[in-house]
């Protein structure tokens, strides 16, 4: 069973259209962190999220953290190919430092 | 910015073999994680050093073991090596309980 369920789990859009994927656990995170990752290379940093009902704008990219720190929620609008890439919702959790993921959405976008 | 450095990129080993994966952190930063990523999956924590002693320790077969150095470099050793073993490594650094930064990763391919 994933402690981070992430929906949903394939998108294809094409170019200008808005998406959101969505990272949701039964369990109470410290914070989460939303990563990119290209094939055949390292997931890198987006965001990080903290307080529950924060929201943190990047250039087009909205994230959300739920007020229970349940879940989250990243918002792309007027997506562009270069958005193309496979999304990683992580965290820590319980008092854990290792990051547990979400099983990623992949995410096409067509010119 | 400087970023976790990983040698080598790809790594082609036969069965029973032995590799040692290396891992540079971003300077000033205490803390190393190792992941595996197998084709198709999100990574999953292997084991993590803090201030050069193990802190915790994932799904990490016991064929395999690691270190962090005086320098706070950190080597993963794997031993009689399996077809299962074939996956992505990555390692990531953080500065105590801060987010975590990716490496490139280390293509471990076994025959």
């Amino acid at each position: 069973t994933q402690l981070l369920e992430q929906s949903p789990q394939f998108l294809s859009i094409q170019e200008g259209e808005n998406l959101t994927v969505y990272c949701n656990s039964s369990s109470v995170f410290s914070s989460l962190q939303w990563y990119r990752q290209e094939p055949g290379e390292g997931p890198v940093l987006l965001v990080t999220v903290v307080t529950g009902g924060e929201v943190k704008k990047l250039k087009r990219l909205t994230f959300q953290f739920g007020d229970a720190r349940k879940d989250s929620s990243l918002h792309i609008t007027a997506a562009q190919p270069g958005d193309t890439g496979l999304y990683l919702c992580a965290g820590p959790w319980s008092s854990a430092r290792q990051l547990t993921f979400g099983s990623g959405t992949q995410l096409t976008v067509l010119p | 910015a400087a970023g976790v450095i990983q040698s080598p990129r790809h790594l082609i080993k036969e069965k029973r073999e032995t590799a040692t994966l290396k891992c540079y952190p971003i300077p000033r930063h205490d803390t190393v994680y190792w992941y595996q990523q197998g084709p198709g999956q999100d990574p999953q924590f292997l084991i993590s050093f803090y201030e050069k002693m193990q802190s915790d320790k994932g799904s990490i077969p016991d064929r395999f073991s690691a270190q962090q150095f005086s320098d706070y470099h950190s080597e993963l050793n794997m031993s009689s090596l399996e077809l299962g073993d074939s996956a992505l490594y990555f390692c990531a650094s953080s500065l105590g309980w801060a987010e975590q930064f990716f490496g490139p990763g280390t293509r471990l391919t076994v025959l």
